[in-house]
């Protein structure tokens, strides 16, 4: 049982080059969500997946996309990277969308991505 | 005022003694609560959820006054393996999940 795992670990790109993050999850979970974390900042939602077949904005969703490619996998993608996207970027997964305890989020070991 | 507001800290306490950390949240309509903890450099990873009438788990106390809108996490006889960084997570109710992490507490134990 691997929990939620993410590839990259690391990655450095050019402004303007675009990248995938990929994050899988095995523990049968029906939400996703993709988080940034910058120091003093917290962490902050880009998009989320409530269940197969939907995704959301969050918080901060500009200059990424995602697609929920089945139940286990929710990928994001950076179509041209800017230096305001160097971040560590999580990936986490709940077994419910709604408030309780079935919502603690389990996160992977995130990407860090640098952009030059 | 920030959604969730913690202390940064850091908090430098030398092992075995009792160290609190509190949690401020502006929205009275949150239901969930919990305390994660990241590691350096690491995920976060849940430390307990939050209960009404407050829970313990271990050395670890967490309480909730719903009437001043704060959580608190008390640990007890500090470990050295208890250096790291308390998140505070608020989950708002409704439809959408609304997640709300805090920036964090930073812990030193000092031997």
């Amino acid at each position: 049982n691997a929990g939620v795992t993410q590839t990259p670990k690391f990655q450095v790109l050019k402004t303007g080059q675009s990248m995938t993050l990929q994050c899988a999850q095995d523990m049968n979970h029906n939400s996703m969500y993709w988080y940034r974390q910058d120091p003093g900042m917290g962490l902050r939602l880009i998009y989320y997946s409530a269940s197969e077949g939907t995704t959301d904005k969050g918080e901060v969703p500009n200059g990424y996309n995602v697609s929920r490619l089945n139940k286990r996998e929710f990928s994001l993608r950076l179509e041209s990277a800017a230096p305001s996207q160097t971040s560590v970027y999580f990936c986490a997964s709940s077994y419910s969308y709604t408030s309780g305890d079935t919502d603690t989020q389990y996160f992977g070991p995130g990407t860090r991505l640098t952009v030059l | 005022r920030k959604e969730v507001e913690q202390d940064p800290g850091p908090f430098n306490v030398p092992e075995g003694a009792t160290v609190a950390f509190n949690c401020t949240y502006s929205n009275s309509a949150s239901q969930s609560f919990f305390w994660y903890r990241q590691d350096c450099r690491k995920e976060p990873k849940l430390l307990m959820s939050v209960y009404s009438s407050g829970n313990e788990d271990g050395r670890f106390t967490a309480q909730l006054n719903r009437a001043s809108q704060y959580i608190s996490l008390l640990i007890r006889d500090s470990k050295l393996s208890d250096s790291a960084t308390y998140l505070c997570v608020v989950n708002e109710s409704g439809g959408y999940q609304k997640v709300t992490f805090g920036t964090g507490t930073k812990l030193q134990v000092i031997p």
